[in-house]
């Protein structure tokens, strides 16, 4: 157990919808991290926040957006939905934003999209 | 720029034999490199980084690798391989952007490991 936790583990929707994804990071983590791993596209990197702010932007589509709390959750909403949007989606976190830093993963949310 | 190949999208090996995962990297700055590993219905972990202290890094479950600036190389090994170790194996490379100093990860494509009894 990574200490990550997202939620739900599995969505199913449809076509032009929208769904939001909830990370928690590790206790005392700063930074959140999304990916979205499909088997034609590999693990990409979509977004990275820092204890609140937009830090580091990926292969993020603009129907993509997320967003970091005050409590350090993170969201990840998706809307606008496309079949090619199925995939898993993986919130990572990490003590700091340094580039050394190991990156803890959650579970991961899969989302169908039919 | 910064990138990270693996060569070999699946490595079938016997248990007991020698593990050879292959993974280069492109860095036009210096390089914090991982290994993680993916079991199915996972999320990913990390097996091991390299961040310059030493060459040789030992991580978990009895894997190493072995940073080559010479040939921008990062291969994780193992001596003799288990059941246990079939899994997804993804290299992955850390740097600083340039312009905006903000740290970014690039993961490699995954290689599948396949053990047979």
């Amino acid at each position: 157990d990574s200490g990550v936790t997202q939620t739900p583990k599995h969505l199913i929707t449809a076509t032009g919808q929208r769904v939001t994804l909830r990370c928690s990071p590790r206790s005392g983590d700063l930074s959140v991290y999304w990916y979205q791993q499909s088997l034609d596209q590999g693990l990409q990197f979509l977004i990275q926040y820092y204890n609140g702010e937009e830090r580091a932007k990926g292969n993020i589509l603009e129907r993509f957006s997320a967003q970091q709390f005050p409590d350090l959750h993170s969201e990840l909403n998706l809307s606008s939905l496309e079949l090619g949007d199925s995939a898993l989606y993986f919130c990572a976190s990490s003590g700091t934003s340094g580039i050394y830093n190991e990156q803890f993963f959650g579970p991961g949310t899969r989302l169908t999209v039919l | 720029a910064q990138s990270v190949t693996q060569l070999g999208s699946h490595v079938s090996v016997s248990e007991g034999a020698l593990v050879l995962l292959r993974c280069n990297y492109s860095s036009s700055v210096p390089p914090y490199l991982f290994w993680y590993v993916q079991y199915p219905n996972q999320g990913l972990q990390l097996l091991l980084k390299y961040t310059s202290a030493a060459t040789l890094v030992k991580g978990i479950n009895g894997f190493e690798a072995e940073f080559k600036k010479s040939e921008t190389s990062f291969h994780l090994t193992k001596p003799s391989a288990h059941m246990s170790d079939a899994a997804e194996y993804f290299c992955a490379v850390s740097f600083s952007d340039l312009y905006s100093s903000a740290s970014k990860i690039i993961f490699g494509s995954g290689t599948r490991l396949s053990i047979r009894p």
